[in-house]
C-alpha cells in the first residue's frame, strides 16, 4: 500500500495567515493526488485535483503544487472558513489511501 | 447536480452484516466513465476507503477488508450498495459513499451515514 503522511498533523494559526501544508507519498504516485477539506460532521469536499487543479467553485486563494512524492496544499490568505481538517488522497494505485490529516484551528 | 445519500440501518449487532445502500440522483449511474466508492470514517479518526465498483460490476476492494466486503450496482435503481459481513466494534464509524473520477478526484460524496456495532 502507498503511505500518505501528511505534515504538520496539527496547525494553529491566524485570519490572514499563509499556510502550507505538506503531503509525502511512501513512493511516487506522478500528479494522481487530490486535497480535500472536511468540517465536523460534514463530508469531505473536494478542493484539488491533479495535484494542482483548482475544483470548479473552490477559492483560488487554495492552490497545490508537487508531483512524484511531495506535494503542498497551500492557503494564501486564511479565512474563518477555512478552518477545518485537510485530508490528501492518492489515486495512482489501489488501495486509494489517505493522509492522516491536518487539523488547522484558530490561533 | 448529482447528489448521493446513503441509507440503512444505524445500528448492527456484533457479527452480523452491515448493509447500505447509496443512492445517486441528479443523473444516471451508468454515466460517464465513472466509478462509485465507500469510504468510512470512525469517529475522531482518518478516511479508509473500502472499495469500488463500476456500472460493468467490476470491483476493487482493500485488501484490509477484502475478506469480509461486497459492493454491488443495481443500474435500473441508480443505486450501490455494501455489504460488510461478521462486524465488531472496530467497524463503527460514519459510512460515506462517493462517486470516483478516474485516477483524479472523489466527487461528490454523500452526507455520511453513522453505524455502530453493539448488542
Amino acid at each position: 500500500d502507498i503511505q500518505l503522511t501528511q505534515s504538520p498533523s496539527f496547525l494553529s494559526a491566524s485570519v490572514g495567515d499563509r499556510v502550507t501544508i505538506t503531503c509525502r507519498a511512501s513512493q511516487g504516485i506522478s500528479s494522481y493526488l487530490a486535497w480535500y477539506q472536511q468540517k465536523p460532521g460534514k463530508a469531505p469536499k473536494l478542493l484539488i485535483y491533479a495535484a494542482s487543479t483548482l475544483q470548479s467553485g473552490v477559492p483560488s486563494r487554495f492552490s497545490g503544487s508537487g508531483s512524484g512524492t511531495e506535494f503542498t496544499l497551500t492557503i494564501s490568505s486564511l479565512q474563518p472558513e477555512d478552518f477545518a481538517t485537510y485530508y490528501c488522497q492518492q489515486l495512482n494505485s489501489y488501495p486509494i489511501t489517505f493522509g492522516q490529516g491536518t487539523r488547522l484551528e484558530i490561533k | 447536480q448529482v447528489q448521493l445519500q446513503e441509507s440503512g440501518p444505524g445500528l448492527v449487532k456484533p457479527s452480523q452484516t452491515l448493509s447500505l445502500t447509496c443512492t445517486v440522483s441528479g443523473g444516471s449511474i451508468s454515466s460517464g466513465s465513472y466509478y462509485w466508492s465507500w469510504i468510512r470514517q470512525p469517529a475522531g479518526k482518518g478516511l479508509e476507503w473500502i472499495g469500488r465498483i463500476y456500472t460493468s460490476g467490476s470491483t476493487n476492494y482493500n485488501p484490509s477488508l477484502k475478506s469480509r466486503v461486497t459492493i454491488s450496482v443495481d443500474t435500473s435503481k441508480n443505486q450501490f450498495s455494501l455489504k460488510l459481513s461478521s462486524v465488531t466494534a472496530a467497524d463503527t464509524a460514519v459510512y460515506y459513499c462517493a462517486r470516483g473520477g478516474g485516477r483524479w478526484k472523489f466527487d461528490p460524496w454523500g452526507q455520511g451515514t453513522l453505524v455502530t456495532v453493539s448488542s
